[in-house]
This record gives C-alpha cells, sequence and structure tokens, in this order.
C-alpha cells in the first residue's frame, strides 16, 4: 500500500539555522505533496503544495523540493525562528483524500 | 470566511459508551473527511464524504461510521467505546472537486478521552 513516511526523531536546531525536514514516499507515484504545519493541541494548517514536475517550490523562508527519483520531497526553512517550533506533516494524495506521513517535530531553540 | 468548526472540543466518555462529534465545513465546501489522530500513529483516515455519499473509507471497525447533511455539515459516531478510541478527532473540509484533492483546511479536533 502507499506510504508516506517521516523521520519520527525530533529535529533540533539553532535559531537562524536552515531546518531540512525529509519525507519519503512508497508503493506509489503521487502527482503532488503537500506539507502542513501543526501546532499542539490544533489541527494541521496546510503550508505548500508541489506537484511532481515542479522541482523546487518557495514560500518565503520556506522552500520545497520534489526529486521523482529519489521518491523523496524535501522541506526547508531558512533562517529559522523559535516560532517555527511545530510538527510538520507530509502528505499525498490517495482516493480522495490524502494519506499523511506521521510529522517530524522541529524544535527552534534561541 | 468562517473556518471549520468541530465541537465539542473536549469530551470524556466511558467505556461501552457511545460519541456523535460534528464537524461545519467551509462555506461552499462539499467535501468532509475525518481523520483520527495518535501519537503512535498519527493521522489515520477515517471516511470522507462528498455531497451526502460516503467516498471513501479507511480500514476502521464498524464501530465508527460517519454521515454528511444536505448542508455539508458531517457527523461521526463511534459506538461502544473502546480505552483505545482515545484520540484527537480532526475533521477536514476541502472544495473536493471530482478526484483532485486540494487544500485541505482542518478544524481544531475533538479531543476525545475514554475512560
Amino acid at each position: 500500500s502507499q506510504k508516506i513516511e517521516q523521520n519520527s526523531e525530533a529535529l533540533n536546531i539553532q535559531e537562524g539555522k536552515t531546518a531540512t525536514l525529509t519525507c519519503n514516499y512508497t508503493n506509489y507515484s503521487p502527482a503532488y505533496l503537500q506539507w502542513y504545519r501543526q501546532d499542539p493541541g490544533r489541527g494541521p494548517v496546510f503550508l505548500l503544495l508541489i506537484r511532481e514536475n515542479e522541482k523546487e517550490k518557495r514560500k518565503e523562508r520556506l522552500k520545497v523540493t520534489f526529486d521523482t527519483t529519489l521518491k523523496q520531497s524535501l522541506f526547508h526553512i531558512t533562517a529559522s525562528q523559535p516560532a517555527d517550533s511545530a510538527t510538520y506533516l507530509c502528505a499525498g494524495p490517495g482516493y480522495s483524500t490524502l494519506t499523511f506521513g506521521k510529522g517530524t517535530m522541529l524544535l527552534v531553540s534561541p | 470566511k468562517a473556518g471549520v468548526t468541530q465541537t465539542p472540543r473536549y469530551l470524556i466518555k466511558t467505556r461501552g459508551q457511545q460519541v456523535t462529534l460534528s464537524c461545519s465545513p467551509i462555506s461552499g465546501h462539499r467535501s468532509v473527511s475525518w481523520y483520527q489522530q495518535t501519537p503512535g500513529q498519527g493521522l489515520q483516515f477515517l471516511f470522507e464524504y462528498f455531497s451526502e455519499t460516503q467516498r471513501n473509507k479507511g480500514n476502521f471497525p464498524g464501530r465508527f461510521s460517519g454521515r454528511q447533511f444536505s448542508n455539508s455539515r458531517s457527523e461521526m459516531n463511534v459506538s461502544t467505546l473502546e480505552l483505545g478510541d482515545s484520540a484527537l478527532y480532526l475533521c477536514a473540509s476541502s472544495l473536493g472537486r471530482g478526484e483532485h484533492i486540494g487544500e485541505l483546511f482542518f478544524g481544531e479536533g475533538s479531543r476525545l478521552t475514554v475512560l
């Protein structure tokens, strides 16, 4: 079955550095991938969508890449801030819904 | 415009009871999806409704059911509650045009605790 996999270990980085989160997919070829941010006790919030024919997409300090050869998407936050601390979820399309990875928690320390 | 509204936000039930959760999608959105989120399993898909029809269902027992009304509002029901049903239940709405799944707009969730 199709799977979206993210590193379950928390990522700890210092303020000002670039955070890079990884999303791998197996057993299918998604036409696009989406990234969401989730704060504790809240619902996920959509951040970016990248299509399979787009190598890279940017939105302010966020950058997402899509590598169909590696079956991987990378999510970057440049000049990270403590307010960026949250869990980031990767999602790919299934039949009439999205399949989510378990998310990676990002902790940015001052 | 108003976001996705879920009620109740928090509830405590005991084993064997049943619970009904409600979701009001963004105005104009016809697709409503339900997810269960637990620390160990992440977001698990329950079911998706579009124009009052269930289009897709996840791998959950029959104790989990749902429905969608003509105004796109949706409810999900869990009967004969078990301890393992304790979770954050998230509702998400989207325009749901055909097979294309666009951005999902999530509610804040209903936190269910089963004692």
